[in-house]
């Protein structure tokens, strides 16, 4: 079964400071990888995908994403964080094994930007 | 406006009372898929569902039932709660389920099982 995994489970950073929050998959096959972000009290939406072509792959607010197939990581950056950012995020994939119907999500990132 | 709603968005009750959260999207999609949330485990899928009455098993279906009779619809059964049920429940449907397709979610349902 595919599995995601975020090692940095809560990162507190002050604005300006540059982001990066790690994602690494398990599964080596043709995946689809995303992130969401959860502001406090508001519900899931995408902040970037990755489905085929240029592996750097830019969002919403300033977020980029690079996909290395060779290391399974789908990285997420941020140049320069803003007080705004102060959210959950979650990794994502779809694709083989489980078919791009299953979607395994990794256990979340709690980033707190301090003004 | 284009949105996931579901209902209710709080609900605490008892071990064994049978509940069911709706869901149901605006959007015209065929795929809808249920998640909880639990501190430390992120989201984990439940049921999803391709189309009408085509339904499958997430990672974490047991003590769940679902049903697609239509397609805005996708209710999540508890036929028999228990405290471990205990979680945020999200909706979320995407166009035709296509391995590019963004998921969109509704605003979740906190179910506390006493």
């Amino acid at each position: 079964a595919q599995s995601v995994s975020q090692h940095n489970h809560h990162v507190i950073l002050s604005e300006a400071a540059s982001l990066e929050l790690g994602c690494n998959y398990s599964y080596g096959g043709t995946v689809n990888l995303f992130w969401y972000v959860q502001y406090p009290g508001q519900h899931l939406q995408l902040l970037l995908k990755y489905f085929s072509g240029d592996p750097l792959v830019k969002g919403i607010k300033g977020f980029e994403a690079e996909f290395i197939k060779s290391k399974f990581s789908f990285n997420l950056r941020k140049p320069s964080v803003q007080w705004s950012d102060t959210a959950e995020y979650f990794c994502a994939v779809n694709g083989a094994p489980g078919g791009y119907q299953k979607v395994t999500f990794g256990t979340g990132t709690k980033l707190q930007v301090i003004p | 406006e284009a949105q996931v709603t579901q209902n209710p968005r709080y609900l605490i009750t008892v071990t064994g009372k049978k509940l069911t959260v709706t869901c149901s999207q605006n959007m015209n999609h065929e795929y809808m898929s249920w998640y909880r949330q639990d501190p430390g485990l992120g989201l984990r899928q439940i049921y999803y569902s391709m189309n009408v009455e085509v339904t499958d098993k997430g990672d974490v279906p047991e003590g769940y039932k679902v049903s697609r009779k239509e397609k805005r619809n996708f209710p999540l059964i508890l036929e028999s709660p228990s405290p471990n049920q205990t979680s945020l429940y999200f909706c979320a449907s995407s166009d035709r389920g296509s391995n590019t397709d963004t998921q969109y979610f509704g605003p979740g349902t906190r179910l506390t099982v006493l």
